[in-house]
């Protein structure tokens, strides 16, 4: 089994609608980060997570939250969908400092 | 501003050959670096890392080297292998900081067999 799962896979919705990306982990790990993947440009943090009371921002937070529901399940929300947050979605966590682990993606069309 | 920059978007290397993958990075906090694949509908996978203190590490066909001076780090694959097909991110971060990952666009290696 997959150490980090997201939920959806993929997903299209409409203009102004809200929508929930989820993420678990089985890893065990400290810390959890989200990231958006456009064409053509490297990963960009939205947001993350050292640990469940804490959440901070990343370089692109503007239009997303995130809810931190425990250690292992870190949701991405976009509370009314625009078509530029039309991207790949990465989770990806973390014990402590070290090396970042991915999930494989969520594809998010927003018409 | 870019901060870690991958100046090739695309490279082409004949199987058993050497690829070499270039990256510079601006921010002179950066101290710690790494070197991700990823392969279509998979997410990123770490490969190899370095931190500051060295200036090579080696594991297997990979070896990634760190020139602080010019603030250049670079992959190199040898031999290259068609299963190494797959775009390489290098991406950056600073102890001092909060360990955010900065990451660059990616190269897309292409090994022809």
């Amino acid at each position: 089994d997959a150490d980090v799962t997201q939920t959806p896979r993929n997903r299209i919705t409409k203009t102004g609608k809200r929508i929930m990306l989820e993420c678990s982990q089985t890893k065990g790990h400290d810390r959890m980060y989200w990231y958006r993947q456009d064409p053509g440009l490297g990963l960009r943090l939205i947001y993350y997570s050292f640990d469940v009371k804490d959440i901070n921002k990343g370089e692109i937070s503007d239009g997303y939250s995130v809810s931190r529901q425990a250690q292992a399940k870190f949701s991405l929300s976009l509370e009314s969908a625009i078509p530029n947050q039309t991207a790949l979605y990465f989770c990806a966590t973390s014990q402590g400092e070290e090396t970042q682990y991915f999930g494989p993606g969520t594809r998010l069309l927003v018409l | 501003d870019q901060q870690v920059k991958q100046n090739s978007p695309s490279l082409s290397v004949q199987e058993g050959r050497i690829s070499i993958l270039n990256c510079d990075y601006t921010n002179s906090m950066f101290d710690y670096f790494l070197w991700y694949k990823k392969y279509p509908a998979e997410g990123p996978t770490f490969l190899i890392s370095i931190s500051s203190i060295k200036d090579k590490n080696e594991d297997g066909r990979f070896t990634v080297f760190l020139n602080k001076s010019a603030k250049h780090l670079s992959l190199h694959i040898v031999p290259s292998q068609p299963g190494d097909s797959a775009v390489y991110f290098c991406a950056a971060y600073s102890g001092a900081g909060s360990y955010q990952l900065t990451f660059g666009k990616g190269t897309k290696l292409s090994v022809i067999p």
